[in-house]
């Protein structure tokens, strides 16, 4: 699976935007982009996924770069509780390898 | 949904002891993974079933470890004997099992084990 690299920390105000970017230069044709988050001493949660083309739940959008080099995760309306550590994975079988994650700080 | 049960919560035990900690994946789920998360080398996967066979025990740390998946629905991690190295939290996670990309893994709460 590709190697991501990720900032180690941000902050970002209560309600707004948090764009939180990973970088997979090595990515491959089949292989997804997962976001998972972490809230302290919790099970990872799963957030988001894709492939090539932007992504939207209820959670948050992925937007993904036409060469599949780097993407961001949008929260759109961050809120305290959305401070945790976010892992960017690229993965094309069953293996996900969590790397260091950025450590996302939602600040009031 | 339930989700991914994992008990117990929490474990304190004595260097020596034999230690199980269980799983229960989600229902119709036919993939379960464990990995353990310390300080010092992040979250870890350990080794992952699929449809109740062992797939990959490459993470397996050694030979006290052990894993087993009699069922679809329950699987236990064994430590014998433990040692104070092994205290970490220990995730239990499942999937539907397609072996895909797309194949979504939901993970339990944890178990937090600490070895004197």
């Amino acid at each position: 699976d590709a190697k991501t690299t990720q900032p180690t920390s941000m902050d970002c105000a209560e309600g707004r935007a948090a764009n939180l970017p990973c970088n997979h230069s090595t990515i491959s044709g089949n292989e997804y982009v997962y976001w998972y988050r972490q809230i302290h001493s919790q099970g990872p949660q799963y957030i988001i996924h894709g492939l090539k083309n932007n992504e939207t739940n209820e959670m948050a959008s992925l937007i993904i770069t036409e060469d599949r080099k780097s993407s961001t995760l949008i929260l759109p309306h961050a809120t305290l509780r959305d401070t945790a550590v976010y892992y960017c994975i690229v993965r094309g079988g069953s293996r996900l390898t969590f790397g260091e994650g950025t450590q996302l700080t939602v600040n009031p | 949904d339930a989700g991914v049960i994992q008990s117990p919560r929490h474990e304190v035990t004595e260097m020596g002891q034999e230690v199980t900690l269980r799983c229960k994946p989600i229902s119709g789920h036919n993939s379960l993974f464990w990995y353990r998360q310390t300080m010092m080398r992040g979250l870890e996967l350990l080794i992952y079933f699929n449809n109740n066979v062992p797939i990959d025990d490459s993470g397996m740390p050694e030979d006290r470890f052990s894993a087993k998946m009699p069922n679809a629905s329950f699987s236990t991690l064994k430590i014998q004997p433990s040692e104070p190295r092994d205290s970490a939290v220990y995730f239990c996670a499942s999937s539907l099992g397609t072996g895909r990309g797309t194949d979504t893994q939901y993970f339990g709460p944890g178990t937090r084990l600490t070895v004197l």
